[in-house]
């Protein structure tokens, strides 16, 4: 089956900086890679999402990448905030919204 | 907005009992899931359903079971609670566009188990 890697596990960045995470998957007839973030106490929300048609895909300060030959997408948060802290996962999703998630990156924005 | 709303927040069992965790969505979505969520391990799928009275197991289902009677409603059971099954789970839902077109998953905020 499908298997993701995610890092780093815990990041801490500075208010205004950048914030860059990595995953990896295994199964290349993966065709579907959203992010999700979850704050204290919620679900994972869907934040951002690429295909595999696409090499990238930006919304306002939120970028996603895909290498499809290197089997890996990376998520970049720029002029962070202290509101985006949280963790974040990445997955990849074969077919019928069966998706496989990272194990999950701390994200904490220091003011 | 989607809503999927798990029926508790908190539940404390014993070991053996069987327990009934129970998720509502209200946007006619095909697809239901159940994922449990452990530190350093991310979300790992228990079971799932593409419709009405059809389930699949997914990578964990030992232990667990699924009831889906109507569309709307997915029901995860642990036949007999076990203290290894003390974790945080999600239920999930997302509409089905055909096996070519994935959709995002909409999470509920998750029902903290405790097996004592």
């Amino acid at each position: 089956g499908e298997n993701v890697e995610q890092h780093p596990s815990t990041l801490s960045v500075q208010e205004g900086d950048s914030a860059v995470i990595k995953c990896t998957y295994s199964d290349s007839a993966s065709n579907y890679f959203p992010w999700y973030k979850q704050e204290l106490g919620k679900g994972p929300q869907l934040i951002i999402d690429i295909r595999s048609n696409v090499g990238e895909k930006k919304d306002q300060r939120i970028a996603v990448t895909l290498n499809k030959t290197a089997k890996h997408f990376s998520l970049h948060i720029t002029e962070t905030q202290p509101e985006d802290s949280a963790v974040y996962f990445c997955a990849a999703t074969l077919n019928a919204g069966k998706s496989t998630f990272g194990d999950g990156t701390t994200l904490t924005v220091k003011p | 907005d989607v809503k999927v709303t798990q029926s508790s927040r908190y539940l404390v069992k014993r070991t053996g009992e069987k327990v009934f965790l129970e998720c509502v969505q209200d946007m006619d979505h095909e697809n239901m899931f159940w994922y449990r969520q452990d530190p350093g391990l991310g979300l790992r799928l228990i079971y799932f359903s593409y419709d009405v009275k059809m389930k699949e197991k997914g990578d964990i289902p030992e232990g667990y079971s699924v009831s889906r009677e109507k569309k709307e409603r997915f029901s995860l059971i642990l036949e007999s609670a076990s203290t290894n099954q003390t974790s945080m789970y999600l239920c999930a839902s997302s509409f089905d566009r055909g096996l070519a077109y994935n959709s995002p998953l909409h999470f509920g905020n998750g029902t903290r188990l405790t097996v004592t």
